[in-house]
Order: structure tokens, then C-alpha cells, then sequence
């Protein structure tokens, strides 16, 4: 069975500082694509970052960049020079197999506080 | 980019009513939408998968009768709460899929439905 796991329920971080959101996954599906969504307190689903089982590179968005490490399954989301803005819910997702038609999964999910 | 609209964004009503909520895919088609719960400071719980012109997939512990999906057409899907009562309050949250299945494709989520059982 799948399993994503937040361990961070929630983060204080400066304005300006970098921050890392960890998770951690659990699969035996060989193909796999890992997401982070970041949900303001308005409450819709934002798109941040994807990562496949396969890249063979870390992907990067913007601020946003995505730690993998396949062999520990794990991809941690870092997000360089924080705003205020980022203030949020962070959650990491995983999509069984290499389809956009399989369901995601999501994490418990990190709160995200930045001090200004 | 891909946009999703989800509607009404809230609901209040008295207890017994059934309340439909629609989803529906602005710019591609949707073969696959799914439907997610989310309690207060909770994490999105998936409760069906919606195909187009075919019966949802139900997550266990959802209950088919009491959430009715519909996904009729390409763009659309709808998730019905029948008879709804206060433990049925929640935010409800669709997203959708688009035909390409690449798998880099995110899911396009709406914005959300909060509904409230008086």
C-alpha cells in the first residue's frame, strides 16, 4: 500500500530564510510521480512542483525546488528566500504509476508561518 | 493554463436537503475527476474516482448512496450529498485529469466547496 508522511505539523520560519518540508513515501510501484500542493487559508489547491520516480534530476520551480532521494524515499520540498506569501498548508501528494488517471494521495501536511 | 471551476463555493442549508455540487473542466477534458473531503485541519481524504460515462470508483468507507457521482460528459462531474445532516459538513474539493495522460500532469484542482448542515 501507499503511504505519504509528513512528519512536520507545523514550522515557523523568517521571512527571507529558506525552509524544508520533509516527506517521506512508501511504494512498491517501481513508477511513481510525487507532487506539492500549497493550500492558502482561502483553501484552493495550488500546483507547486512535480517529481518522477524516473528524472533522473531534481526538479526545480521557481523558489521552489524538490530534494529527492529515491533510495530513502524521500522528497523534500525547499523553498529559498521565504515571503510572507508562503504563509500556508504544504502538502506532499503521490500519483501511483505513470498516469494522469491514477489518484493522488496526499500527506498530512505541514503549516507553513513566516515572521515577517 | 488548465482551469477547473467548482460550484457553488458555499452552502448553508437545514438538514435532509440534498445539495449538488458541480466540477467542471474550463479548457481540456476531464476523463477522470475525483472528489476529496477535508475536515478542519485535516489533510484531503479521496472519496471517488469519477470516469467519464461510467460508474465511480468509491474510496472504502464512502458511501455510494449517501455521496451520488455523476460524470455524464467530458467536462463535467457532480457529486450530490442526499439527505444531507450535520456530520456531512465539510469542505469538498474536486479535481480532474486531462486526456493526455502523461504523468508529469498535475491534477487541476477547483476551489472548493464548503457546505454547511444546519
Amino acid at each position: 500500500a501507499q503511504k505519504i508522511t509528513q512528519t512536520q505539523p507545523g514550522m515557523f520560519v523568517q521571512e527571507k530564510e529558506a525552509v524544508t518540508l520533509d516527506c517521506t513515501y512508501d511504494t512498491s510501484d517501481p513508477s511513481y510521480g510525487l507532487f506539492w500542493y500549497k493550500q492558502p487559508s482561502s483553501g484552493e489547491m495550488i500546483f507547486l512542483i512535480y517529481q518522477g520516480s524516473y528524472d533522473q534530476q531534481n526538479a526545480t520551480e521557481g523558489r521552489y525546488s524538490l530534494n529527492f532521494q529515491k533510495a530513502r524515499k524521500s522528497a523534500n520540498l525547499v523553498i529559498s528566500a521565504s515571503q510572507l506569501g508562503d504563509s500556508a498548508m504544504y502538502f506532499c501528494a503521490m500519483r501511483r504509476f505513470y498516469s494522469s488517471a491514477s489518484k493522488i494521495i496526499f500527506g498530512s501536511g505541514t503549516r507553513l508561518s513566516i515572521r515577517p | 493554463g488548465a482551469v477547473v471551476s467548482q460550484h457553488p463555493s458555499r452552502v448553508i442549508c437545514k438538514s435532509g436537503t440534498s445539495v449538488k455540487i458541480e466540477c467542471r473542466s474550463l479548457d481540456f477534458q476531464a476523463t477522470t475527476m475525483f472528489w476529496y473531503r477535508q475536515f478542519p485541519k485535516q489533510s484531503l481524504m479521496l472519496m471517488a474516482t469519477s470516469n467519464e460515462g461510467s460508474k465511480a470508483t468509491y474510496e472504502q468507507g464512502v458511501e455510494k448512496d449517501k455521496f451520488l457521482i455523476n460524470h455524464a460528459s467530458l467536462t463535467l462531474s457532480t457529486l450530490t450529498v442526499t439527505s444531507a445532516h450535520p456530520e456531512d459538513s465539510s469542505f469538498y474539493i474536486c479535481s480532474a485529469s486531462g486526456t493526455a495522460g502523461r504523468s508529469n500532469q498535475p491534477q487541476h484542482f477547483g476551489d472548493g466547496t464548503r457546505l454547511s448542515i444546519l
